[in-house]
């Protein structure tokens, strides 16, 4: 089965600094996507950026981006200048490529500080 | 372009009570999910349709959960009887097919007393 953990349960960064959220999964299969998504107090979840793991690039949307390392089944979020609107719940998922299920990491408290 | 909408956003019932959840996936997507989230358990998906037909149904908890999808664009969540352990926030998520990235609407936050 597969699992995602992450082992960061709460985050605290300053506005306009950069902080790295960590991501890792266990999974037997080659093909899978990875997401990373936002819960804001609001609860809404906001998809923040999605890797296909066939793809070597690493994934990019704006201030945020990935390190993806398929070896180390790794997917860590890398957030730069942030800002407060940037505060939430961040949660790492993962589907299999076949597959529609996807299964979340247990979540990170990120604050950001003024 | 509307997204995920669920209703209603905040539910408080007595144990007992037969709770309904509704959703109404994005226009054009033909999968939909409910997912449920709390405390002990983290999000977990509860169960699925394609094109209408529940496809995996495997994380609904018991009897006492039933989901429908009489047509594309809504579906049910239904808890008979509610107990206090349901308490948690209800997701709906819709997909362009089951393949493809799943957007979330804004959840139902229930309270079983």
């Amino acid at each position: 089965a597969q699992t995602v953990t992450q082992s960061q349960p709460e985050m605290s960064v300053q506005e306009a600094e950069t902080v790295t959220l960590s991501c890792t999964y266990d999974t037997s299969e080659s093909d899978y996507y990875l997401f990373w998504y936002k819960q804001p107090p609001s609860r809404q979840m906001i998809l923040v950026i999605r890797q296909e793991a066939y793809k070597q690039q690493n994934a990019t949307e704006n201030r945020f981006s990935v390190n993806f390392q398929k070896a180390a089944k790794s997917f860590s979020l890398k957030i730069s200048d942030s800002q407060l609107g940037d505060a939430a719940m961040y949660f790492c998922a993962y589907r299999r490529t076949s597959g529609s299920r996807l299964t979340f990491g247990e979540g990170t408290q990120l604050t950001v500080n003024p | 372009d509307a997204g995920v909408i669920q209703s209603p956003r905040h539910e408080v019932t007595e144990m007992g009570q037969e709770v309904t959840l509704r959703c109404k996936p994005i226009s054009g997507h033909n999968s939909l999910f409910w997912y449920r989230q709390t405390m002990m358990r983290g999000l977990e998906l509860l169960i699925y349709f394609n094109n209408n037909v529940p496809i995996d149904d495997s994380g609904m908890p018991e009897d006492r959960f039933s989901a429908k999808m009489p047509n594309a664009s809504f579906s049910t969540l239904k808890i008979q009887p509610s107990e206090p352990r349901d308490s948690a926030v209800y997701f709906c998520a819709s997909s362009l097919n089951r393949a493809e990235t799943q957007y979330f609407g804004p959840g139902t936050r229930l309270l079983v007393l």
